[in-house]
C-alpha cells in the first residue's frame, strides 16, 4: 500500500537559519501534497500543500517543492523563528480524502 | 482555534474497558475524519464520514467503530480496550469534496493501564 516516509525525525536549527524537511512517497499515482504543522496541544494545521501539476509553491517563508520522477517533496523553511518550533507532518493522497501521513519532523529552532 | 471539538481531552481507563471519544466539526463541513497518533507515530487514518455514511476505511481494528449523526457530530468507540490502545486520537473535518483541507481538532489522549 501507500507509504510516506520522512527525514529527519528530528531538526535543531538556530534562528534565522533554513530548515529543509523530506518526504519519500510511494505510490506514483499520489497527486496532492499537504504539509501539517502539530504544535504541543494542539491539533494539527495544514501550512501549505502542492498538487502535482505543480513543482514549487511558495508562501511567504514556506515552500514545498515536488519531484514526480523521483517521487519525494520538501518543505523549505527560511529565516527561521523560535514560533517555527513544532512537529511538521507531511502526506499524501491520490484522488481521495485519504492521506497518508510520515511520522513527522520535530524542529526545534533556538533563539 | 480550526473549529473542530473533541471530547474529553484526557481519558484514562483500564484494558477491557470501552470508550467513546466525541468529535464535532466545523461549521458547514460535511466529512469527518478519525486519526490514531502513537508515540513517536505519523497520523494514522482510522476511517471517514461523510454526511452520515462511512466513504473510506484505513486500519481500524474490528475492536472499533465510529458513526457520524444526523447533525454530522460523530463519535469513535473503542472497545476491549489494550495498552497498545493508548494514544492521541484525532479528529479532522472538511467540507467532503475531494482533497479539500481537513481541520484537525485538539486531540483525547488515551491511556490505557
Amino acid at each position: 500500500g501507500e507509504n510516506v516516509e520522512q527525514h529527519p525525525s528530528t531538526l535543531s536549527v538556530q534562528e534565522g537559519d533554513s530548515a529543509v524537511i523530506k518526504c519519500t512517497y510511494s505510490d506514483s499515482a499520489s497527486n496532492y501534497f499537504p504539509w501539517y504543522k502539530q504544535e504541543l496541544g494542539k491539533g494539527s494545521q495544514l501550512i501549505i500543500d502542492i498538487r502535482s501539476n505543480v513543482g514549487e509553491k511558495k508562501d511567504q517563508r514556506i515552500a514545498v517543492t515536488l519531484n514526480k520522477t523521483a517521487k519525494h517533496f520538501s518543505l523549505h523553511i527560511t529565516e527561521t523563528q523560535p514560533e517555527d518550533s513544532a512537529v511538521y507532518f507531511c502526506a499524501a493522497s491520490w484522488d481521495t480524502d485519504k492521506l497518508i501521513f510520515g511520522t513527522g519532523t520535530r524542529l526545534q529552532v533556538f533563539p | 482555534d480550526s473549529g473542530v471539538t473533541q471530547t474529553p481531552k484526557h481519558l484514562i481507563t483500564a484494558t477491557g474497558q470501552r470508550v467513546t471519544l466525541r468529535c464535532s466539526p466545523r461549521s458547514g463541513d460535511l466529512s469527518v475524519y478519525w486519526y490514531q497518533q502513537s508515540l513517536d507515530q505519523g497520523l494514522q487514518f482510522l476511517i471517514q464520514y461523510y454526511n452520515g455514511e462511512e466513504r473510506a476505511k484505513g486500519n481500524i481494528l474490528e475492536r472499533f467503530s465510529a458513526q457520524q449523526f444526523p447533525d454530522l457530530h460523530s463519535e469513535l468507540n473503542l472497545s476491549s480496550l489494550e495498552l497498545g490502545d493508548s494514544a492521541l486520537y484525532f479528529c479532522a473535518s472538511s467540507l467532503g469534496t475531494t482533497q479539500e483541507t481537513q481541520y484537525f481538532g485538539p486531540g483525547t489522549r488515551l491511556l490505557v493501564l
